[in-house]
């Protein structure tokens, strides 16, 4: 069965703190892995797509990678406003269905 | 439009009624895809649509719940008799090219529905 698993579930970080989250997935035959941030009260808004084993993409003080069992969203010198819950979710080739993990809280304190 | 529009934002109804959620995607977008999100979890995928076509409905829970994108652009998601246990955010999200081409997805400000 296709699975994402985020971890941790929540993160507290000082400004300038730089550190990873992590996605772990099983999935049979992946077409593509999605990074997106969530704010409260508001829909997901996409950030990557990765697609094979050793790419990497990055985005201001985001940098997402991507093994052949886990992405990795590493964030540099976060700031407050980079406060908000990172989804990772991925999909199968052959199919359209997209499975999300839970999701990771950040907190960044000033 | 300039976003993902879904109405009503809030809607709250008595259990056994039937509900329809609109989602009206991004002018020129293909895809279709609707969601239901627990306080505290991800997304959780209902179904899928290329133009018209539903192309995937292995997400939906039931045979209570249905969705039709008659012509290839708003779409409506509905749920007959409804349950306390479909309380939910549900989430409507569009991209421009097919799911086989993984585009980025633009994702609704949502329908919070409440069952009592």
């Amino acid at each position: 069965e296709d699975q994402v698993t985020q971890s941790p579930e929540a993160l507290r970080l000082q400004e300038g703190e730089s550190s990873s989250l992590n996605c772990s997935y099983t999935v049979s035959g992946l077409r593509g892995l999605f990074w997106y941030r969530q704010d409260p009260g508001k829909g997901p808004e996409f950030l990557f797509t990765l697609y094979s084993a050793g790419e990497e993409k990055e985005k201001e003080r985001l940098k997402a990678t991507l093994t052949k069992k886990e992405s990795f969203l590493h964030i540099t010198a976060p700031k407050p406003e980079d406060s908000a819950t990172y989804l990772c979710a991925v999909q199968a080739r052959g199919g359209f269905k997209t499975i999300f993990g839970a999701g990771t809280r950040l907190f960044v304190k000033a | 439009g300039a976003g993902v529009s879904q109405s009503p934002r809030y809607k709250v109804t008595k259990r056994g009624q039937d509900v329809a959620l609109r989602c009206d995607p991004i002018s020129g977008h293909v895809s279709l895809y609707w969601y239901r999100q627990a306080l505290g979890q991800g997304p959780e995928f209902l179904t899928y649509f290329n133009y018209e076509a539903q192309q995937d409905k292995s997400g939906l829970p039931n045979d209570r719940f249905s969705a039709e994108r008659p012509e290839g652009s708003i779409s409506t998601l509905t749920i007959q008799r409804t349950e306390q246990r479909d309380s939910a955010m549900y989430r409507c999200a569009s991209s421009l090219n097919t799911g086989g081409t993984n585009t980025e997805a633009f994702f609704g400000q949502g329908t919070r529905l409440t069952v009592v």
